[in-house]
C-alpha cells in the first residue's frame, strides 16, 4: 500500500564506491523527485523527471545520475561516494499541478552514510 | 527568485502551550503555500495547504493563513502535544514550474 517507496531504507557504504537507491510509486503520478536532506533538514532539489523526461537538473556533481525507466520508477545512482555525500535522500513524486494544489508525496528517505 | 524563509529552531514546548511558526514568503505571481511536517525518521507529509490569498488551510489542530498583504503563512496551534514534536517546512509552489520551494525547517519538541 506504499504510496512512495524507497530502497534500501539505510546505506552504509565506504568511500570510492559506487552504490544506487531506488524508488517507487504506485499513485500514478507524471512527476518525480530527488531531494538531499542535510544534517541540519535543509532540503535540496536535486532532479527531477516528468513522465521519463529529465526536466530539473540542478547543480549536483556528475557523480551522481538519476534514471527513469517508466514514469513509477526514479533510481539515482552514486559513483565514487565522497564523506560529502552521506544524507538523507527521499524521493517524492507529483501530479500535474501539485505544485498548486496537492503538494508532493515523499517516501521515508534512504539514510546514506559513507565512511 | 522565488523562497520561503522560515523562523529558526529549535523551539521548546511545554505539553498545552501555544504554537506558532513564522513563515515569509518571496514570489511573483500567485503561489500556493503549504506546511509539511517531518516526525522522527520518516519523510515529510503534507500538513495542510492554501492556495489563494485569505484562505485558510487546517488539518489535526493546525491553521495557517495566507495574508497576500504580509506575505505570511504563519503555523499555529492552539495547544501542542507531545506527538507534535516534529520538524516542520513551510514551502511555496507554483503553477507548471515543478521546482518547490522549501524553508529550512523549524524542529518543535513538545515536552510533558
Amino acid at each position: 500500500d506504499t504510496a512512495v517507496s524507497q530502497t534500501p531504507k539505510y546505506l552504509v557504504t565506504q568511500m570510492g564506491n559506487d552504490k544506487s537507491i531506488k524508488c517507487e510509486q504506485n499513485l500514478g503520478h507524471d512527476t518525480m523527485y530527488w531531494y538531499k536532506q542535510d544534517s541540519k533538514k535543509f532540503l535540496k532539489i536535486m532532479f527531477s523527471y516528468n513522465n521519463k523526461e529529465l526536466i530539473i537538473n540542478e547543480t549536483v556533481p556528475n557523480r551522481f545520475s538519476p534514471k527513469s525507466p517508466d514514469k513509477a520508477h526514479l533510481n539515482l545512482h552514486i559513483n565514487s561516494l565522497e564523506l560529502g555525500d552521506s544524507a538523507v535522500y527521499f524521493c517524492a513524486s507529483s501530479k500535474q499541478g501539485a505544485n498548486v494544489y496537492n503538494g508532493y508525496t515523499f517516501g521515508s528517505g534512504t539514510r546514506l552514510t559513507v565512511v | 527568485g522565488d523562497s520561503v524563509t522560515q523562523m529558526e529552531g529549535p523551539v521548546t514546548l511545554s505539553e498545552e502551550a501555544f504554537l506558532t511558526i513564522n513563515c515569509t514568503y518571496t514570489a511573483t505571481g500567485y503561489p500556493s503555500l503549504f506546511w509539511y511536517v517531518q516526525y522522527p525518521g520518516e519523510g515529510l507529509q503534507l500538513l495542510l495547504k492554501a492556495t489563494k490569498a485569505d484562505d485558510k488551510g487546517s488539518n489535526k489542530g493546525f491553521e495557517a493563513t495566507y495574508r497576500k498583504e504580509t506575505t505570511s503563512f504563519h503555523l499555529e496551534k492552539g495547544s501542542v502535544q507531545v506527538s507534535d514534536s516534529a520538524v516542520y517546512f513551510c514551502a511555496l509552489g507554483k503553477y507548471n514550474n515543478n521546482d518547490m520551494r522549501f524553508g529550512a525547517g523549524t524542529r518543535l519538541t513538545v515536552k510533558p
